[in-house]
This record gives C-alpha cells, sequence and structure tokens, in this order.
C-alpha cells in the first residue's frame, strides 16, 4: 500500500528566508506526486504536481519541488517565504493502479512565519 | 467557474443524529471524490463517483454513512446516528476524467458531535 511521510509537523522561518518541506513516499513504481496548501477555514489548493519528466517541477506561488526516487522523496521548497504562506501543506501521492486514482496524504506539515 | 462548493460550512450536533451534506463539484467534471480530514491529519479518502455511480468505498466508511450522486451532478453524504468520533472535517473534490489527478477541493464542512 502507498503511504506518504511528513517528518516535520511544525516549522517555524523568518520572512524572507527560504523554506524546505519534507516528503518521503512508499510505493512500488514510480508515482504522482502533489503538494497542497490549506490555510485557515480553506480548502486545499493545489501548488504543483509530478507526473513524469523533469525531476524538478515549478508550481504556483514560487514553490518548487524536486523528485528524487534513489531517495523517495518529493521535498518542497520557496527561496524566499512572505507572510502569506503561514499554513498547512501536504504532500499526496497518487497511484495510476488505485481505483478513481484516489491520492494518499501524509499528515501535513504547519509552517509559522516570523515576521 | 466558481469552483466547488460545500454547505453547510459548519455542523454542530448530538450524538445520535443523522446529519447531511452537500457538495457541488465544478460544472464539466465527472468524478467527485468525499475525503475525510482530523484535527492534525492529512485528508483520508472515503469515496468517489464517476458520474452517478460510486465506484469505491474505503472502510473507513462504515454502515452508518451513505453518499450519493443521483443525478451525476452534487452529491449528499449523510451519516446515521453520529459518534463523537465522526468530528472531523469532510472535504469534497473533483476532476475530470481526463485529469484524474487534478483534483479540486471544496472548503469542507466541519462536524462538531456533542
Amino acid at each position: 500500500a502507498q503511504s506518504v511521510t511528513q517528518p516535520d509537523i511544525h516549522i517555524t522561518v523568518s520572512e524572507g528566508a527560504s523554506l524546505e518541506l519534507r516528503c518521503n513516499y512508499s510505493y512500488g513504481a514510480t508515482p504522482y506526486l502533489f503538494w497542497y496548501v490549506q490555510s485557515p477555514g480553506q480548502g486545499l489548493q493545489l501548488l504543483l504536481k509530478y507526473f513524469s519528466g523533469d525531476t524538478l517541477v515549478q508550481g504556483i506561488k514560487g514553490f518548487e519541488a524536486e523528485f528524487k526516487r534513489s531517495q523517495s522523496s518529493f521535498n518542497l521548497r520557496k527561496p524566499s517565504v512572505h507572510w502569506s504562506d503561514a499554513a498547512e501543506y501536504f504532500c499526496a501521492v497518487g497511484s495510476i493502479k488505485a481505483a478513481g486514482n484516489k491520492l494518499t496524504f501524509g499528515g501535513g506539515t504547519r509552517v509559522l512565519v516570523k515576521p | 467557474d466558481t469552483g466547488v462548493s460545500q454547505n453547510p460550512r459548519h455542523k454542530i450536533t448530538k450524538r445520535g443524529q443523522n446529519v447531511t451534506f452537500r457538495c457541488d463539484p465544478i460544472s464539466e467534471h465527472n468524478r467527485l471524490y468525499w475525503y475525510r480530514q482530523t484535527l492534525g491529519q492529512g485528508p483520508e479518502f472515503l469515496t468517489y463517483f464517476q458520474n452517478e455511480a460510486q465506484l469505491e468505498k474505503s472502510r473507513l466508511l462504515s454502515d452508518r454513512f451513505s453518499a450519493e450522486r443521483p443525478k451525476g451532478s452534487f452529491s449528499t453524504l449523510e451519516i446515521q446516528r453520529t459518534e463523537q468520533g465522526d468530528s472531523a472535517m469532510y472535504l469534497c473534490a473533483s476532476s475530470s476524467s481526463g485529469t484524474p489527478y487534478e483534483q479540486y477541493f471544496g472548503p469542507g464542512t466541519r462536524l462538531t458531535v456533542t
């Protein structure tokens, strides 16, 4: 069965500093990988996705993520965070074999941004 | 395109009562998903529809839960005889069968069972 681990429950970063959120997945084949962001009272918004090809993917809001097959990782990065980036971030994996292409989510990482 | 909408946004109910939530997907999307998110956790898959057909249900979906999508448009999720453990955020998402992984989520319905 596929699974996703986000080792960091909380991360605090200063505004303007760089951010990296870790994601490790377990899946037998090449997975489809996603990062979503959830702000308080809001639904999940898709930041970026990886299906195949270039292992460095660009997303919205200045985020990027890198797929590393050897490490089973898909870490999310942003060079310079803004106060509006304070939110909860979820990594998810999808499987072409899973009926309905359902997503399996990690537990999330809450990002706090200090002024 | 107004996105995925869910009603109500919040529901407080007493244990043992029945509740029903509604999800209106993006109009051209034929797939609709329900997920449950408890505090401090990521969303967990409950069930999904392709058009009006319910094609998969998670083990999490006990017999007290039922979901419908009668005309392949909006969907309802009903919980009968609610328990305190049902307290969670219930999220709906939709996608097209051509891009099934691009799931667009609604704001969710937060259920509190007292």
